[in-house]
């Protein structure tokens, strides 16, 4: 595709259910990242990929949160036991190693 | 990590010139500066970056502080579309990671 492909678009989901979200970056991209952003809020870094390095998983808010890039292509970022305060907009980015970052249009996330 | 400090607000006025300023006096020798910015309801764009010398694009023009410790983002004529938040970041092209991290930013208002 042309651009960094997230979906779903958006996901409502009850309180304690695990979700995954998926970010399909740019071909040939090897850096990708997630991040989200709570309504007003600025963008929270959540986790990053670069080629074969192993991830830099700092942001991850806690243990519910995980990531995977499998093939070095598609990821899926996975919440389990959601909770209220994950309601957020989650986007995706991806680059070639450290040069220009593009965005997906982002996953809106409630949990209700 | 090297951070970055930006004025939270600032106004123009349309068909104006806008600088953007941005310190970071701890800026390493290996460090980049990038700018984003990210429009009202849609996700970060890339703006330009540079190391040293100034650098021009067709969104915009960089002019990097001698010594580094400060850079200033110029839009040569502000419209109401540029009004967004503007985000200054260091990258670092040295190690082996390089993440992009995103601080509180400048929220651009432009007045018709």
């Amino acid at each position: 595709g042309a651009g960094v492909s997230q979906s779903p678009s958006n996901k409502v989901t009850e309180k304690g259910k695990d979700v995954e979200l998926r970010c399909d970056p740019i071909s040939g991209h090897t850096a990708l990242y997630w991040y989200r952003q709570s309504l007003g809020q600025g963008l929270e870094f959540l986790i990053y990929f670069q080629g074969n390095s192993a991830p830099d998983k700092s942001g991850l808010p806690s243990d519910r949160f995980s990531a995977e890039r499998t093939g070095g292509s598609v990821s899926t970022l996975t919440i389990q036991r959601t909770q209220q305060e994950d309601s957020a907009v989650y986007l995706c980015a991806s680059s070639f190693d450290r040069t220009e970052a593009f965005f997906g249009q982002g996953t809106r996330l409630t949990v209700v | 990590d090297a951070k970055t400090t930006q004025p939270n607000s600032m106004e123009s006025n349309e068909e104006e010139p806008v600088h953007l300023p941005c310190n970071h006096s701890t800026i390493s020798g290996t460090d980049y500066i990038h700018w984003y910015r990210q429009l009202p309801s849609q996700g970060p764009e890339y703006v330009i970056h540079g190391l040293t010398s100034n650098v021009n694009n067709r969104m915009a023009s960089l002019a990097i502080a001698e010594d580094r410790k400060s850079s200033t983002l110029i839009l040569h004529r502000a419209t109401l579309r540029d009004a967004a938040v503007y985000y200054c970041i260091l990258r670092d092209y040295g190690g082996s990671q390089g993440n992009l991290i995103f601080g509180k930013g400048t929220k651009l208002s432009v007045k018709p």
